[in-house]
């Protein structure tokens, strides 16, 4: 059965550090695979999608088809980027999502 | 971006009152999605429609039904709400099935069932 596990509820790091939040799934065939990004209970807006291979607000996310893991990580953390960030795969249309893990940043 | 739009944004109902979530979308798109979001659990789907004429059951569609009025709208019910459906719920669009198409989320509905 497809999957998509984030073993981390909560992440919290200093301002500056890095951050890695983890991603591995569970699927067959070819994996679509995205990191969306909600602030304060609101929408779920979409940060990164593994086709795209971009670097949006710092954060990059490699897929690892040896690992089935797609962990997304930014060298130095900010304040601004604490929020629940969910691992998503997308198979016949729908997404799958992950528990999701929250990450502060503290000053 | 309000081009998902969800009614009511807030709502408190009792126990055993039937309630519509209600969503429209000026994306054009085909495919909407209802999702519920609780602490630990992430997202989860409840139903989905590619097109008007096709609804499908997600992951946890007990206790739940949809409508789906015209490609803009798609609506949510809770045929007789009970205390455990209390969640955050979320409308979402996608274009399509192509590589790299976006699935958008509306703003979400809290439900409060007591």
């Amino acid at each position: 059965a497809q999957r998509v596990t984030q073993p981390e509820k909560l992440l919290s790091v200093f301002k500056g550090a890095p951050v890695e939040l983890k991603c591995n799934y569970s699927y067959s065939g070819s994996p679509e695979l995205f990191w969306y990004v909600q602030y304060s209970r609101q929408r779920l807006q979409l940060l990164l999608r593994h086709i795209s291979r971009e670097s949006i607000k710092g954060f990059t996310a490699d897929l690892n088809k040896g690992e089935t893991s797609f962990h997304l990580k930014k060298p130095f953390a900010q304040e601004e980027d604490s929020a629940m960030y969910y691992c998503a795969l997308r198979k016949g249309g729908k997404l799958i999502f992950g528990q999701g893990t929250e990450l502060s940043v503290k000053p | 971006d309000a081009d998902v739009t969800q009614t009511p944004r807030n709502r408190i109902t009792k126990t055993g009152k039937r309630i519509m979530l209600e969503c429209s979308q000026t994306k054009g798109h085909d495919r909407m999605y209802w999702y519920r979001q609780d602490p630990g659990l992430g997202l989860r789907l409840i139903y989905y429609s590619f097109d008007v004429k096709d609804i499908n059951k997600g992951e946890i569609s007990d206790g739940y039904s949809v409508s789906r009025q015209a490609q803009a709208k798609f609506s949510l019910s809770l045929e007789s709400a009970i205390p455990n459906q209390t969640a955050l719920y979320f409308c979402a669009t996608s274009p399509g099935q192509g590589p790299g198409n976006t699935i958008y989320f509306g703003e979400g509905s809290w439900l409060t069932v007591v």
